[in-house]
């Protein structure tokens, strides 16, 4: 079974970091693109970072400005999200994605999401 | 960098058909993909490239793509369609990812 496990949520203060984690299984993880999407409590999907399948190639929204580095073990199996300089805004549940191949096709599995929680 | 734009809110009655908009500047030459959210739960794909659907999809999916409005049509709507559905395309222009505002889906 394919599946997306997100780990490394949980309450942070302003200013602090926070390392995500998405452990995959069921498939051949070094195959495939990886995406991290985020959902503000009540609000809609964000996209926040892509990742090609070797990690050689990164993508950013422009909120993330230089704060999040997407990256990758493929020996692991693990995606990461490391995420620095935090504000109140980032708060959002962050969901890891396959994607069907390639960096510009769909998201077809979705992890349940890990937490985040930006506040003093 | 693309915008698009998705009406917050549609309804419509059990056995019906439902249709939501996605629209947005030249999205007639992007793949369009729609996801289904369900309260508590994580994204579902329910229709990628305009109007592929995945395994375990049910044929009452569908989706267009045409004149800068992509439309996921869902036919014979059941109560568990009930949802927020997402549009989301590729912005070549800028290598963003961007997805619709959401539509709140309510089964009457």
């Amino acid at each position: 079974e394919v599946q997306l496990l997100e780990s490394g949520g949980g309450l942070v203060q302003p200013g602090g970091s926070l390392r995500l984690s998405c452990a995959a299984s069921g498939f051949t993880f070094a195959s495939y693109a990886m995406s991290w999407v985020r959902q503000a409590p009540g609000k809609g999907l964000e996209w926040v970072s892509t990742i090609d399948d070797s990690g050689g190639s990164t993508y950013y929204a422009d909120f993330v400005k230089g704060r999040f580095t997407i990256s990758r073990d493929n020996s692991k199996n693990t995606l990461y999200l490391q995420m620095n300089s935090l504000r109140a805004e980032d708060t959002a549940v962050f969901y890891c994605a396959k994607q069907s191949t390639t960096v510009t096709t769909a998201f077809d599995i979705w992890g349940q999401g890990t937490m985040v929680i930006v506040s003093s | 960098s693309s915008v698009l734009t998705q009406p917050p809110s549609a309804s419509v009655a059990p056995g019906k058909t439902a249709r939501i908009t996605c629209g947005g500047n030249n999205i007639v030459i992007s793949s369009v993909h729609w996801y289904q959210q369900k309260p508590g739960q994580a994204p579902v794909l329910v229709i990628c490239y305009d109007n592929d659907r995945p395994s375990g999809i049910p044929e009452r999916f569908s989706g267009s793509n045409s004149e800068n409005t992509a439309t996921l049509t869902i036919s014979r709507v059941e109560a568990g369609d009930e949802a927020d559905y997402y549009c989301q395309v590729w912005d070549s222009s800028s290598d963003h990812w961007v997805f619709g505002g959401g539509t709140k889906l309510t089964v009457l």
